[in-house]
């Protein structure tokens, strides 16, 4: 009964070959974000939706998309991925974005490898 | 700048000793701070935030505006605290500032 899933785990591309990671949700959430976290440091927000809104934050590289089909689904979405872009890369969900009563809930991550 | 600082990367310890994994932020405004936790092989998951005063496995953290810190405290260690732990401190939306992690090590 896993509630948010992402998929494939594990993710091996080329350096500057496109690459999409993907996260689902079963817990109907409104709000969904990517985290990445490169070894040994804090998962750090690229950016998350807001039911269909989106919200970049302010340093994260043109290089990083997402897409937010519907509810259950968002992608990110990696144009010319670089060395530097291996990490895990998290998915988390939450139901209104209200810190003082909502839980972020996890993904169990995809860790991305860059040839 | 809003930030969170967890000073120790490894905080290893016997089992029945005291815990204390400390946190600091900066945050200007009224902060929201959390306890994650990651143990051997799952995923992230929130232990405990501030607003709750709560004791969630034993542990509890108090909130010092003045000193900025929300410490992570256990009286008594088990091994299966053994885990990643993780202070957070929400920026709105519930958007989480981790720090960058204690890794605890709860040795028999």
């Amino acid at each position: 009964d896993a509630m948010v899933i992402q998929n494939p785990r594990y993710q091996v591309t080329q350096f500057g070959k496109p690459v999409t990671l993907s996260c689902s949700q079963t817990l109907n959430h409104n709000v969904m974000y990517w985290y990445q976290q490169k070894s040994s440091q804090a998962p750090k927000l690229l950016f998350h939706y807001y039911d269909k809104d989106f919200n970049n934050e302010a340093d994260t590289p043109d290089n990083f998309q997402s897409r937010r089909p519907n509810t259950s689904f968002c992608f990110l979405d990696i144009r010319s991925p670089g060395l530097g872009d291996a990490a895990m890369y998290l998915c988390a969900t939450s139901s209104q974005g209200t810190a003082s009563t909502d839980t972020q809930y996890f993904g169990p991550g995809t860790r991305l490898t860059v040839l | 700048a809003q930030r969170v600082t967890q000073p120790e990367k490894l905080l290893s310890v016997f089992k029945g000793a005291p815990v204390e994994l400390k946190c600091n932020y900066s945050y200007s405004g009224s902060p929201e701070l959390f306890w994650y936790v990651q143990y051997s092989r799952q995923r992230l998951q929130l232990l405990l935030r501030h607003i709750s005063r709560e004791s969630i496995k034993g542990f509890t953290a108090d909130l010092n505006k003045g000193e900025t810190s929300f410490h992570l405290k256990k009286p008594f260690a088990q091994e299966e605290d053994s885990a990643m732990y993780y202070c957070a401190l929400s920026g709105g939306y519930n958007k989480l500032i981790f720090g960058a992690g204690t890794r605890l090590a709860v040795h028999p």
